[in-house]
Protein backbone atom coordinates (compact mmCIF):
# COMPACT_ATOMS: atom_id res chain seq x y z
CA UNK A 1 0.00 0.00 0.00
CA UNK A 2 1.33 3.61 -0.76
CA UNK A 3 1.85 5.80 1.94
CA UNK A 4 3.98 9.35 2.50
CA UNK A 5 5.95 10.45 5.29
CA UNK A 6 6.84 13.90 5.67
CA UNK A 7 9.50 14.42 8.29
CA UNK A 8 8.92 17.62 10.65
CA UNK A 9 5.22 18.62 11.11
CA UNK A 10 6.95 22.37 11.40
CA UNK A 11 9.68 24.05 10.17
CA UNK A 12 10.93 27.62 10.65
CA UNK A 13 13.41 29.21 8.54
CA UNK A 14 14.80 32.95 8.15
CA UNK A 15 13.79 35.09 5.82
CA UNK A 16 16.48 34.14 2.67
CA UNK A 17 16.92 31.08 4.04
CA UNK A 18 16.90 27.89 2.09
CA UNK A 19 13.57 26.04 2.07
CA UNK A 20 13.81 22.02 2.67
CA UNK A 21 10.69 19.82 3.49
CA UNK A 22 11.10 16.57 3.60
CA UNK A 23 8.95 13.57 2.09
CA UNK A 24 9.23 9.94 1.62
CA UNK A 25 7.08 7.60 0.32
CA UNK A 26 6.73 4.11 0.18
CA UNK A 27 4.99 2.38 -3.36
CA UNK A 28 5.69 -1.02 -5.15
CA UNK A 29 6.81 0.84 -8.05
CA UNK A 30 7.82 4.48 -8.69
CA UNK A 31 4.68 6.52 -8.43
CA UNK A 32 3.49 9.74 -9.60
CA UNK A 33 4.54 12.48 -6.70
CA UNK A 34 3.21 15.76 -5.80
CA UNK A 35 3.70 18.82 -3.47
CA UNK A 36 0.71 20.91 -3.28
CA UNK A 37 0.95 23.96 -0.86
CA UNK A 38 -2.12 25.25 1.46
CA UNK A 39 -2.24 29.10 1.96
CA UNK A 40 -4.63 29.57 5.11
CA UNK A 41 -8.37 29.27 4.70
CA UNK A 42 -7.73 28.35 1.44
CA UNK A 43 -8.12 24.70 -1.01
CA UNK A 44 -4.77 23.34 -2.17
CA UNK A 45 -2.49 24.44 -4.83
CA UNK A 46 -0.33 22.28 -6.95
CA UNK A 47 3.39 23.46 -6.52
CA UNK A 48 4.66 20.73 -8.71
CA UNK A 49 4.72 17.09 -9.72
CA UNK A 50 6.51 14.07 -10.98
CA UNK A 51 5.70 11.92 -13.64
CA UNK A 52 9.36 10.22 -14.60
CA UNK A 53 10.24 12.98 -17.35
CA UNK A 54 13.16 14.26 -15.20
CA UNK A 55 14.07 13.61 -11.95
CA UNK A 56 14.75 17.46 -11.04
CA UNK A 57 10.99 18.49 -11.02
CA UNK A 58 11.06 22.66 -11.31
CA UNK A 59 7.50 24.53 -10.48
CA UNK A 60 6.12 27.38 -9.01
CA UNK A 61 6.78 30.10 -7.08
CA UNK A 62 10.33 29.22 -7.23
CA UNK A 63 9.91 25.79 -5.75
CA UNK A 64 11.77 22.51 -6.79
CA UNK A 65 12.12 18.90 -5.97
CA UNK A 66 14.19 15.94 -6.98
CA UNK A 67 13.09 12.04 -7.23
CA UNK A 68 15.67 9.97 -5.81
CA UNK A 69 14.14 6.24 -6.18
CA UNK A 70 17.53 4.71 -4.10
CA UNK A 71 16.02 7.03 -1.15
CA UNK A 72 12.60 6.59 -2.15
CA UNK A 73 12.29 10.96 -1.62
CA UNK A 74 11.07 13.81 -2.87
CA UNK A 75 12.35 16.25 -0.91
CA UNK A 76 10.76 20.49 -1.81
CA UNK A 77 13.24 22.41 -1.55
CA UNK A 78 13.82 26.61 -2.41
CA UNK A 79 16.95 28.18 -2.17
CA UNK A 80 15.91 31.59 -0.69
CA UNK A 81 12.41 31.84 1.62
CA UNK A 82 10.08 34.72 1.45
CA UNK A 83 7.66 35.27 3.93
CA UNK A 84 5.10 34.87 1.27
CA UNK A 85 6.00 30.83 1.63
CA UNK A 86 4.49 30.53 4.74
CA UNK A 87 1.77 28.05 4.57
CA UNK A 88 0.83 23.86 5.02
CA UNK A 89 3.12 21.81 2.26
CA UNK A 90 1.39 18.51 1.69
CA UNK A 91 3.33 15.88 -0.45
CA UNK A 92 1.62 13.30 -1.99
CA UNK A 93 2.03 9.81 -4.22
CA UNK A 94 -0.24 8.44 -5.96
CA UNK A 95 0.22 4.98 -8.02
CA UNK A 96 0.43 4.51 -11.98
CA UNK A 97 -1.24 1.12 -12.00
CA UNK A 98 -4.16 2.55 -13.47
CA UNK A 99 -5.60 5.63 -14.73
CA UNK A 100 -6.98 8.30 -12.56
CA UNK A 101 -6.15 6.59 -9.33
CA UNK A 102 -6.55 7.89 -5.87
CA UNK A 103 -3.97 10.19 -4.40
CA UNK A 104 -2.96 9.65 -0.67
CA UNK A 105 -1.37 12.75 1.22
CA UNK A 106 1.11 12.94 3.53
CA UNK A 107 0.26 14.43 7.41
CA UNK A 108 2.03 18.25 6.04
CA UNK A 109 4.66 20.66 7.06
CA UNK A 110 3.58 24.06 8.28
CA UNK A 111 6.55 26.14 6.95
CA UNK A 112 6.67 29.39 9.06
CA UNK A 113 9.07 32.32 7.44
CA UNK A 114 10.54 34.83 10.09
CA UNK A 115 11.65 38.25 9.40
CA UNK B 1 -6.01 22.78 -15.48
CA UNK B 2 -9.57 23.06 -14.29
CA UNK B 3 -11.23 26.03 -11.81
CA UNK B 4 -13.61 24.36 -9.04
CA UNK B 5 -15.90 26.40 -7.06
CA UNK B 6 -17.63 24.90 -3.90
CA UNK B 7 -20.79 26.23 -2.00
CA UNK B 8 -20.79 26.85 0.44
CA UNK B 9 -17.77 28.31 1.45
CA UNK B 10 -18.47 28.24 5.12
CA UNK B 11 -21.16 26.71 7.24
CA UNK B 12 -22.73 26.94 11.38
CA UNK B 13 -24.65 24.24 11.85
CA UNK B 14 -26.78 22.63 14.62
CA UNK B 15 -26.28 19.09 15.70
CA UNK B 16 -28.57 16.41 13.82
CA UNK B 17 -29.22 18.21 10.72
CA UNK B 18 -27.72 17.70 7.71
CA UNK B 19 -25.89 19.95 5.25
CA UNK B 20 -25.31 19.61 1.53
CA UNK B 21 -22.18 20.68 -0.37
CA UNK B 22 -22.01 21.10 -3.88
CA UNK B 23 -19.03 21.24 -6.25
CA UNK B 24 -18.43 23.08 -9.35
CA UNK B 25 -15.89 22.23 -12.34
CA UNK B 26 -15.59 24.73 -15.49
CA UNK B 27 -14.37 21.94 -17.50
CA UNK B 28 -15.62 18.64 -17.63
CA UNK B 29 -13.51 15.98 -15.61
CA UNK B 30 -14.01 11.90 -14.95
CA UNK B 31 -13.21 11.67 -11.79
CA UNK B 32 -14.60 13.71 -8.67
CA UNK B 33 -13.23 13.08 -5.07
CA UNK B 34 -14.18 14.64 -1.63
CA UNK B 35 -12.03 14.82 1.10
CA UNK B 36 -12.22 15.87 4.83
CA UNK B 37 -9.58 18.28 6.53
CA UNK B 38 -10.12 17.66 10.61
CA UNK B 39 -8.10 21.01 12.11
CA UNK B 40 -4.78 20.77 12.11
CA UNK B 41 -4.75 17.89 10.03
CA UNK B 42 -4.12 16.76 6.32
CA UNK B 43 -6.51 15.17 4.13
CA UNK B 44 -8.00 11.83 4.38
CA UNK B 45 -10.65 10.52 1.37
CA UNK B 46 -13.69 10.26 1.96
CA UNK B 47 -15.11 8.87 -1.52
CA UNK B 48 -14.48 9.16 -5.47
CA UNK B 49 -17.38 9.68 -7.65
CA UNK B 50 -17.89 9.03 -11.18
CA UNK B 51 -20.24 9.92 -13.09
CA UNK B 52 -23.51 7.75 -13.91
CA UNK B 53 -22.61 5.28 -10.99
CA UNK B 54 -22.54 5.26 -7.30
CA UNK B 55 -19.47 6.61 -5.19
CA UNK B 56 -17.12 4.88 -3.92
CA UNK B 57 -16.15 4.89 -0.32
CA UNK B 58 -12.96 4.85 1.75
CA UNK B 59 -12.98 2.96 5.11
CA UNK B 60 -14.35 4.43 7.54
CA UNK B 61 -16.89 6.53 5.42
CA UNK B 62 -20.66 4.94 4.92
CA UNK B 63 -23.24 6.40 2.50
CA UNK B 64 -26.02 6.97 4.88
CA UNK B 65 -23.79 9.13 6.56
CA UNK B 66 -22.36 10.91 3.12
CA UNK B 67 -24.37 10.20 0.46
CA UNK B 68 -22.74 11.86 -2.99
CA UNK B 69 -24.26 12.70 -5.86
CA UNK B 70 -22.76 13.36 -9.38
CA UNK B 71 -24.97 14.04 -11.72
CA UNK B 72 -23.07 14.74 -14.63
CA UNK B 73 -19.65 15.50 -15.64
CA UNK B 74 -19.01 19.19 -14.17
CA UNK B 75 -21.12 19.14 -10.98
CA UNK B 76 -21.13 16.83 -7.33
CA UNK B 77 -22.63 17.26 -4.33
CA UNK B 78 -21.65 15.28 -0.67
CA UNK B 79 -24.15 15.84 2.21
CA UNK B 80 -23.15 15.42 5.61
CA UNK B 81 -26.02 13.67 7.46
CA UNK B 82 -27.12 14.00 10.95
CA UNK B 83 -23.74 15.57 11.92
CA UNK B 84 -22.49 16.28 15.71
CA UNK B 85 -19.59 18.14 16.47
CA UNK B 86 -16.91 15.63 15.00
CA UNK B 87 -18.15 16.75 11.82
CA UNK B 88 -16.26 19.86 11.88
CA UNK B 89 -14.12 20.05 9.76
CA UNK B 90 -13.03 21.32 6.36
CA UNK B 91 -14.47 20.01 3.23
CA UNK B 92 -12.78 19.73 0.09
CA UNK B 93 -13.66 18.66 -3.61
CA UNK B 94 -11.09 18.04 -6.25
CA UNK B 95 -11.02 16.59 -9.90
CA UNK B 96 -9.01 14.68 -12.10
CA UNK B 97 -9.21 13.60 -15.54
CA UNK B 98 -7.42 16.64 -17.63
CA UNK B 99 -4.26 14.67 -17.75
CA UNK B 100 -3.10 11.57 -17.45
CA UNK B 101 -0.84 11.43 -14.26
CA UNK B 102 -3.56 11.63 -11.86
CA UNK B 103 -3.34 15.27 -10.93
CA UNK B 104 -6.39 16.53 -9.02
CA UNK B 105 -7.05 20.17 -8.97
CA UNK B 106 -8.54 21.46 -5.82
CA UNK B 107 -11.78 23.70 -4.82
CA UNK B 108 -11.18 26.27 -1.98
CA UNK B 109 -13.02 24.11 0.61
CA UNK B 110 -16.21 24.35 2.77
CA UNK B 111 -15.39 24.92 6.13
CA UNK B 112 -18.28 23.43 8.92
CA UNK B 113 -18.65 23.99 12.26
CA UNK B 114 -21.22 21.77 14.27
CA UNK B 115 -22.70 23.01 17.26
Amino acid sequence: AQSVTQLGSHVSVSEGALVLLRCNYSSSVPPYLFWYVQYPNQGLQLLLKYTSAATLVKGINGFEAEFKKSETSFHLTKPSAHMSDAAEYFCAVSDRGTSYDKVIFGPGTSLSVIP
Amino acid sequence: SAVISQKPSRDICQRGTSLTIQCQVDSQVTMMFWYRQQPGQSLTLIATANQGSEATYESGFVIDKFPISRPNLTFSTLTVSNMSPEDSSIYLCSASGTSSNNEQFFGPGTRLTVL
